[in-house]
């Protein structure tokens, strides 16, 4: 157990649903990031929240949202689903700072949740 | 586009071989270069990761060689193990004013046989 938990583990849905995926940073990470694995992209960094606030954006899709609660949680909402959304989404947590520090950013990730699209 | 160039996609390696996968970047601010292992059904995991002023940096079996020059890094598996079979992804770290982003390559599938 890397002590980042994430749910649910396995999600079914149909093209145009959103669905919701939801983290847990493990505790005293203040950072959590995002990443779509699919086969032929690998992983895909999506977005990273620090402490609430959104930090830095990677290959997300404007039908794609998240936001960092004040208790370190995020959730990760997919909207608009289509077939080449399915993947597996990992959500990653690192103690993070607020700037800089090469080197300070070691991510743990969860097991994932995987998304089927049908 | 990719900002991390990783090969082979896949590798089979005998017990007691070496194996070695190689990674290329073209960004040169990136500062940190981390390895991880992912196992079936887990998240990836950090193995080893190395800083662009250190040319190798060694921990047990596994080593990272890094040529700054030719952006060119590479993670060797000495005396590989069935155990070692995993996906593994090089990483590139940008450090922005605002926080990080980490690029993976699509990862290499290693096999080690018995």
């Amino acid at each position: 157990d890397s002590g980042v938990t994430q749910t649910p583990k396995h999600l079914i849905t149909a093209t145009g649903q959103r669905v919701t995926l939801r983290c847990s940073p493990r505790s005293g990470d203040l950072s959590v990031y995002w990443y779509q694995q699919s086969l032929d992209q690998g992983l895909q960094f999506l977005i990273q929240y620090y402490n609430g606030e959104e930090r830095a954006k990677g290959n997300i899709l404007e039908r794609f949202s998240a936001q960092q609660f004040p208790d370190l949680h995020s959730e990760l909402n997919l909207s608009s689903l289509e077939l080449g959304d399915s993947a597996l989404y990992f959500c990653a947590s690192s103690v993070g700072r607020a700037s800089g520090g090469v080197g300070a950013n070691v991510l743990t990730f969860g097991a994932g949740s995987r998304l089927t699209v049908l | 586009q990719q900002q991390v160039k990783q090969s082979p996609q896949s590798l089979i390696v005998q017990k007691g071989g070496i194996s070695i996968i190689n990674c290329a970047y073209e960004n040169t601010a990136f500062d940190y270069f981390p390895w991880y292992q992912q196992f079936p059904g887990k998240g990836p995991a950090l193995l080893i990761a190395i800083r662009p002023d250190v040319s190798e940096k060694k921990e047990g079996r596994f080593t990272i060689s890094f040529n700054k020059s030719a952006k060119q890094f590479s993670l060797h598996i000495m005396d590989s193990q069935p155990g070692d079979s995993a996906t593994y992804f090089c990483a590139a770290q940008l450090t922005l004013a605002s926080g990080y982003a980490l690029n993976f390559g699509k990862g290499t599938s290693l096999l080690v046989t018995p």
